[in-house]
């Protein structure tokens, strides 16, 4: 099974909302990453958090960690028509030493 | 700035055709380099990387196989495909090595295996 994964294969949101995507993993992390993949794209980081963090922010998103869960979320505020992407959590859980992507949630951002 | 690029953008082949998949990174020198594989709607598959010239490891197998013969190349190839290839693959590099290394892809390349 995944050692990370997001919890909803997909979300649909109207521009201006806020969505929250979700991820759990398994076994102690070094930290957690966010990453967005845009369609016919290499994704791209959104946000680092190291397991001592329990939030971070990078302009209308945030990220939250929790430890003792072993879960992640990721929060956009006032989303765009451009937020429209897959979004994956990335860990390094079963101490691979290296990040290991999980499923992925298809947001989709309707005008 | 650092830049990576893929070639092809993308290919269509044919079952038991071999294979080769390039990837160049600028502006960074030994870099670490890795190979992903994803399926249409899928995850995000690791198959190989490299923390040095000459050095690579497999991850998975894939009946594929990469070579990095530059500091700032990195090849993905096989004798013959299989449907299975088609997909989309990913080079991507990091300065750092652990679970907090940020990794930097590229575009990609398309293969579809007919």
């Amino acid at each position: 099974s995944q050692l990370a994964e997001e919890n909803l294969w997909a979300l649909s949101v109207h521009e201006g909302e806020s969505v929250t995507v979700n991820c759990s993993y398994k076994t102690s992390i070094t930290a957690l990453q966010w990453y967005r993949q845009k369609s016919g794209e290499g994704p791209a980081q959104l946000i680092l958090i190291r397991s001592n963090e329990r939030e971070k922010r990078n302009g209308r998103l945030r990220a939250t960690l929790d430890t003792s869960s072993q879960s992640s979320s990721l929060s956009i505020t006032a989303t765009r028509c451009e937020d429209t992407a897959v979004y994956f959590c990335a860990t390094d859980a079963g101490g691979n030493y290296k990040p290991t992507f999980g499923k992925g949630t298809s947001l989709v951002v309707h005008p | 700035a650092q830049t990576i690029h893929q070639w092809p953008v993308a290919e269509i082949k044919a079952v038991g055709s071999p294979l080769s998949l390039g990837c160049t990174i600028k502006g960074k020198s030994s870099p670490n380099l890795y190979w992903y594989w994803q399926a249409t709607g899928g995850t995000l598959q690791q198959l190989f990387y490299s923390i040095t010239v000459g050095q690579v490891e497999s991850v998975v197998q894939l009946n594929l196989s990469a070579s990095r013969p530059k500091d700032d190349q990195f090849i993905l190839s096989t004798e013959k495909l299989l449907l299975s290839h088609s997909g989309f693959y990913l080079c991507a590099w990091s300065s750092d090595w652990g679970g907090d290394a940020e990794q930097f892809f590229g575009p990609g390349t398309r293969l579809t295996v007919l």
